[in-house]
Parts: C-alpha cells; structure tokens; sequence
C-alpha cells in the first residue's frame, strides 16, 4: 500500500524554526516528484515547494521562497521541509503529496497531480 | 504568475442535480489541469488530471472539461457523499503548481 507519514509539526515562535518530515513506502520512492502542500485553517490549499525524483529539480511558492529549504533523502524514503524564520501566517496543516507522473510517446510529465497525500501535520507559529 | 479562479465559491443543490463548477486559468495552460475532492476533516483525493482524465475508482458521474484557460468540473447527479470543497489546480510549470480557491458544494 502506498503510505505517507508526516511528523515534525508543532507549536514554535515567530521567527523559529521546524523541519518537518515525510516518510514514504509502497512505491520507488526515487521515481516520483514530491510536494508539499499547506491549509491555513478554514482556508484553502497552498501549494508550497516541490521536488523532482532525483532532488536536481527544487520549486518554491513565492511566499516561502528563502526561508524554506525543501530536499530528500531517497536510500531513507523521505522528504524534508526545512522551515526558517516562520511567520503566523505560516500556521497551516502540512500535507506531504506524491506527484503522479504520465509517460507518452517517449517523453514523461512528472507533476501529472497529486495522487497520494499524507494525513498532514500541523504547524501553529504562536508566541 | 498565472492566477487560477473558481467559481461559484459555493453552491447548494439537490440531490440529483446536475453541478458544474468553473475554474479559469489568467493564462492558457492546454489541459495541464487537475481537480481535487476534500470531503470535510479529510486528506484531498485527485479525481482528474489533464482536464478530463478520471482518476481509478472516481464515480463516472464526475467529469472534466475544457483546454487553455476555461475549465469545467460536472457531477451529473449529486450524491450526498459528494458533499465537499472542490479544487482545480495547474501543473503547467512545475515551478508554479497554483490550486484555485476551491468551491464549497452542499446539499440543498
């Protein structure tokens, strides 16, 4: 079965820092772009920074372009988020995703949709 | 940056009505468009890709539409289970993976 398990969420001071975690099995982990995505509460979803395959490919909203630092570990199965300087409006539910890919003709898109996600983890920025 | 827009942002029918919901891009993305179910307390599901693709296992009463910059999401007849926020979101530039801002479907 195809899981993602996100950990590393927490309360944590404006200005603080969190690296939160997503572990991944059920699949070639190093084949597949990753995401992660975030919802403020009561809100909608945010995409937030991807990953391709191999981690030569690293893509950020620009709202936390600079402070978060998105990368992976494939001989472990997972992703990391690095996140620095957190702001409130940080506060979010983090869903880790996996990233469908579609090959035709010789030629492959890897960012097909989000076809896996995580339960997310939460990350309140609070004084 | 290419905006995404839903609409409506919410909507109210009845049990076997036929819904459509609406997301446009600022700009042509071809079919590079998918859309997303998130039932309430639960994890979003990706019903379609490339604007019209049904995901495995997604009802056949739910299809998609559209190319370029106006795309369509329809539930042929409404379920109670599909009760749920909506999302389009486009995946033409893997730097810029934007989700519209989701329409709120209940039942009348």
């Amino acid at each position: 079965e195809v899981q993602l398990l996100e950990s590393g969420g927490g309360l944590v001071q404006p200005g603080g820092s969190l690296r939160l975690s997503c572990a991944a099995s059920g699949f070639t982990f190093s084949s597949y772009a990753m995401s992660w995505v975030r919802q403020a509460p009561g809100k909608g979803l945010e995409w937030v920074s991807s990953i391709s395959g191999s981690g030569g490919g690293i893509y950020y909203a620009d709202s936390v372009k600079g402070r978060f630092t998105l990368s992976r570990d494939n001989s472990k199965n997972t992703l990391y988020l690095q996140m620095n300087s957190l702001r409130a409006e940080d506060t979010a539910v983090y869903y880790c995703a996996k990233q469908a890919r579609y090959c035709s003709g010789g030629s492959c898109n890897y960012f097909y949709g989000m076809d896996v996600w995580g339960q997310g983890t939460t990350v309140t920025v609070s004084s | 940056d290419i905006q995404m827009t839903q609409s409506p942002s919410s909507l109210s029918a009845s049990v076997g009505d036929r819904v459509t919901i609406t997301c446009r891009a600022s700009q042509g993305i071809a079919n590079y468009l998918a859309w997303y179910q998130q039932k309430p307390g639960k994890v979003p599901k990706l019903l379609i890709s490339a604007a019209s693709t049904l995901q495995s296992g997604v009802p056949s009463r739910f299809s998609g539409s559209g190319s370029g910059t106006d795309f369509t999401l329809t539930i042929s007849s409404l379920q109670p289970e599909d009760v749920a926020t909506y999302y389009c979101q486009k995946y033409d530039s893997a730097s810029s993976l934007t989700f519209g801002g989701g329409t709120k479907v209940e039942i009348k």
